[in-house]
């Protein structure tokens, strides 16, 4: 099984409501990311974490809260987005951030997050 | 980090070879050279991955020249169904951090 999925495919949410994205893959992997991408950009890198421990947060603003429950899931809760948060929010695993070579990672199809 | 630089776009017709060079004058000594690809709505989809020299896979070859500084992504053949965002990254041996998608060349393979 070499499949992330993500839940749900597609989200609309106001401004003051609270959602949360998730992210599962039961290949083993101890790595997962959370990546945002605008129409037409490339993905941008949210956070990492690795064996189950926040690694990076690459100065995300607070209303996006990532956890991981465990190794096969992770999380983001959303809470008070701007429409600008409007973006395709892809979950990535691989095996590892680091080792004696570059672990791929397997990306799941995203969430298509609306924001009004 | 070491940024990665790619065109922004190719044409190409059904049948032909398509070779999407990346740039890469900073990379690491322990980096390694990834290619993505990317349809409309989807998450990257991983390609080939390489550190140098050559590598071929089922669906592409990866050619690196001694200095590393660039590399090239080689679609034999290819079909309308490879019409997608490529993207190049350089990185990974020293975590995740460095693994940042550059802008992408977006292939389209014209009938």
């Amino acid at each position: 099984d070499t499949e992330v999925t993500q839940t749900p495919k597609h989200l609309v949410m106001g401004m003051t409501n609270k959602k949360s994205l998730k992210c599962e893959q039961h290949m083993g992997h101890r790595a997962m990311y959370w990546y945002k991408q605008k129409a037409k950009k490339p993905p941008e890198l949210m956070f990492v974490y690795s064996y189950e421990k926040l690694s990076i947060n690459e100065s995300v603003p607070s209303r996006f809260s990532p956890e991981c429950p465990n190794s096969s899931l992770l999380n983001l809760h959303l809470h008070a987005l701007q429409p600008e948060d409007s973006a395709l929010y892809l979950c990535a695993s691989s095996l590892r951030t680091r080792g004696t070579s570059t672990d791929t990672q397997y990306f799941g199809p995203g969430t298509r997050l609306t924001v009004l | 980090l070491a940024k990665t630089t790619q065109p922004i776009s190719m044409d190409s017709y059904e049948g032909q070879e398509v070779n999407i060079t990346c740039s890469h004058n900073n990379i690491a000594t322990n980096d390694y050279i990834t290619w993505y690809q990317q349809f409309p709505s989807q998450g990257p989809r991983f390609i080939i991955q390489g550190y140098k020299t050559k590598v071929t896979n089922e669906v592409a070859s990866l050619f690196i020249p001694a200095d590393r500084k660039s590399s090239t992504l080689s679609l034999p053949r290819v079909s309308l169904s490879d019409t997608a965002v490529y993207y190049c990254l350089v990185g990974g041996q020293t975590g995740a951090n460095n693994l940042f998608f550059g802008t992408g060349t977006r292939l389209t393979v014209i009938p």
